[in-house]
C-alpha cells in the first residue's frame, strides 16, 4: 500500500462548478498537509499547507484535512479554466523535510 | 530573485552516457532535494542534502550521485544512463524542517534511447 493515495483522474469540469480533490494517507504521524499546483512544463508551486487538522480557506480554495479518517479534501469554488493544472497533495511528519507527494490529480476546466 | 534554477531544461542521452544535472538556488537555504517525477507516479525523491557536505539518499538513489559542496549548489549526476532514467527531474529547497513549503525549479526532461 502506498503511504499516499491520489487519484490521477483526468477530471473534467465547466467553468464555475466546485471541485473537490481528495487524498488518503495511511502514516498517522504525518502532522503537515500541503496541496501543491503544477502547470504544464512547470514546477509544482506551493497552494495550500495545513498543520495538523481542520479547515484552511484562501480565496476560492479551501483545504481540509481529517486525520481520523486519514483523509485530506482541496475544494475549489467557482473553478476558471486557469485552474486546469495538475494537483498534488503532499505531506510530512516535519514539515519540509521528506515530503511525500501523492502521484497528482489533472483537473480540466472548461470554458 | 531567481530562486531555483534547473539547467538544461532538456536533454536526450543515448545509453550509457553519462551527464550532470545542475541546480543552484539563491534563497541561501540549507535543505536541497532532487525528485523525479514519472506519469501517475507523483515525485520520487532520490537524495537530499541538508547542509554543504552532508548529502543522503532518499526512495530511488540507485544509478544517481550528488554533491554538495556549496550552499547554492546541488548538482545531481547520472552515470551509465538507463531507458529507466527517462524521467523529469525537479531539483527542490527549503529554509528548515518545519512550516516551510518546497521551492521548485522549472525541472529537466531527460530522455535515454
Amino acid at each position: 500500500q502506498k503511504e499516499v493515495e491520489q487519484d490521477p483522474g483526468p477530471l473534467s469540469v465547466p467553468e464555475g462548478a466546485i471541485v473537490s480533490l481528495n487524498c488518503t494517507y495511511s502514516n498517522s504521524a504525518f502532522q503537515y498537509f500541503m496541496w501543491y499546483r503544477q502547470y504544464s512544463r512547470k514546477g509544482p508551486e506551493l497552494l495550500m499547507y495545513t498543520y495538523s487538522s481542520g479547515n484552511k480557506e484562501d480565496g476560492r480554495f479551501t483545504a481540509q484535512v481529517d486525520k481520523s479518517s486519514k483523509y485530506i479534501s482541496l475544494f475549489i469554488r467557482d473553478s476558471q479554466p486557469s485552474d486546469s493544472a495538475t494537483y498534488l497533495c503532499a505531506m510530512s511528519v516535519t514539515g519540509g523535510f521528506k515530503t511525500i507527494f501523492g502521484a497528482g490529480t489533472r483537473l480540466f476546466v472548461k470554458a | 530573485n531567481a530562486g531555483v534554477t534547473q539547467t538544461p531544461k532538456f536533454r536526450i542521452l543515448k545509453i550509457g552516457q553519462s551527464m550532470t544535472l545542475q541546480c543552484t538556488q539563491d534563497m541561501n537555504h540549507n535543505y536541497m532535494y532532487w525528485y523525479r517525477q514519472d506519469p501517475g507516479m507523483g515525485l520520487k525523491l532520490i537524495y537530499y542534502s541538508v547542509g554543504a557536505g552532508i548529502t543522503d539518499k532518499g526512495e530511488v538513489p540507485n544509478g544517481y550521485n550528488v554533491s554538495r559542496s556549496t550552499t547554492e549548489d546541488f548538482p545531481l549526476r547520472l552515470e551509465l544512463a538507463a531507458p529507466s532514467q527517462t524521467s523529469v527531474y525537479f531539483c527542490a529547497s527549503t529554509s528548515d524542517t518545519n512550516n516551510s513549503p518546497l521551492h521548485f525549479g522549472n525541472g529537466t526532461r531527460l530522455t535515454v534511447t
